[in-house]
């Protein structure tokens, strides 16, 4: 069965910093995967997704993902954080037959001024 | 166009009582999932409806029950509610079958239910 770790469950970052939200996938199969964000009290919103086109894949808000096969990683990033980017992320992973998402347990990031 | 739309937001339930909270996806949306979020577990899995039929289930009891409409509007159910039952209630909803991988999800903004 797929799954999905995030290394760090709280991320603190400066303003103005490099943002990095690893997240690590099982698969014998090249996956879908996604990262999604949510702010507090708001349902998840999808930020990006790896669809086996391009492995460096942009999204929303300036972040973007890279998909390493050899690594099994999808790590997120963005190069400079903004005060606004506090949320927590979660990344997910789909079999293409027939499964549902599988959630990470998220990471909550946290931008200092 | 319109977003996923779940109501009511908040509720507040006794114990032992049932609640059916509501979800509407995307006009043009087939596939509706369920997601219970809570601090401890996270994202968990309830159940998916496609075409008015539940394709997959999650590991819950069967208290938690879910049925789709012709419109593709959505409906769960929570009956004997337990303290334990606390948390957001997430509806999702894709074009197709969310395992067909490439269609992502778009979620409500989720159902915050209390039990006391």
């Amino acid at each position: 069965a797929q799954s999905v770790t995030q290394l760090g469950s709280h991320v603190s970052v400066s303003e103005g910093a490099l943002v990095l939200l690893r997240c690590n996938y099982s698969s014998s199969v090249p996956p879908y995967l996604f990262w999604y964000v949510q702010y507090p009290n708001q349902g998840l919103q999808l930020l990006l997704k790896y669809t086996s086109a391009a492995t460096l894949v942009k999204g929303i808000n300036g972040f973007e993902a890279e998909f390493k096969k050899s690594e099994t990683s999808f790590h997120l990033t963005k190069p400079s954080a903004h005060m606004s980017d506090a949320a927590e992320y979660f990344c997910a992973v789909t079999d293409p037959p027939g499964q549902n998402f599988v959630f990470g347990p998220g990471t909550r990031l946290s931008v200092l001024p | 166009k319109a977003g996923v739309t779940q109501t009511p937001r908040y509720l507040i339930k006794t114990r032992g009582q049932q609640v059916t909270l509501s979800c509407s996806p995307i006009s043009g949306h087939r596939s509706v999932s369920w997601y219970q979020q809570t601090p401890g577990q996270g994202l968990q899995f309830l159940f998916e409806y496609f075409s008015e039929t539940q394709r997959n289930k999650g590991n819950f009891p069967g208290r938690f029950s879910g049925r789709q409409f012709s419109n593709s509007r959505s409906e769960m159910n929570v009956s004997t509610l337990e303290l334990g039952d606390s948390a957001l209630y997430l509806c999702a909803s894709s074009l197709r079958r969310t395992g067909q991988g490439r269609y992502g999800y778009t979620f409500g903004s989720g159902t915050r239910l209390t039990v006391v």
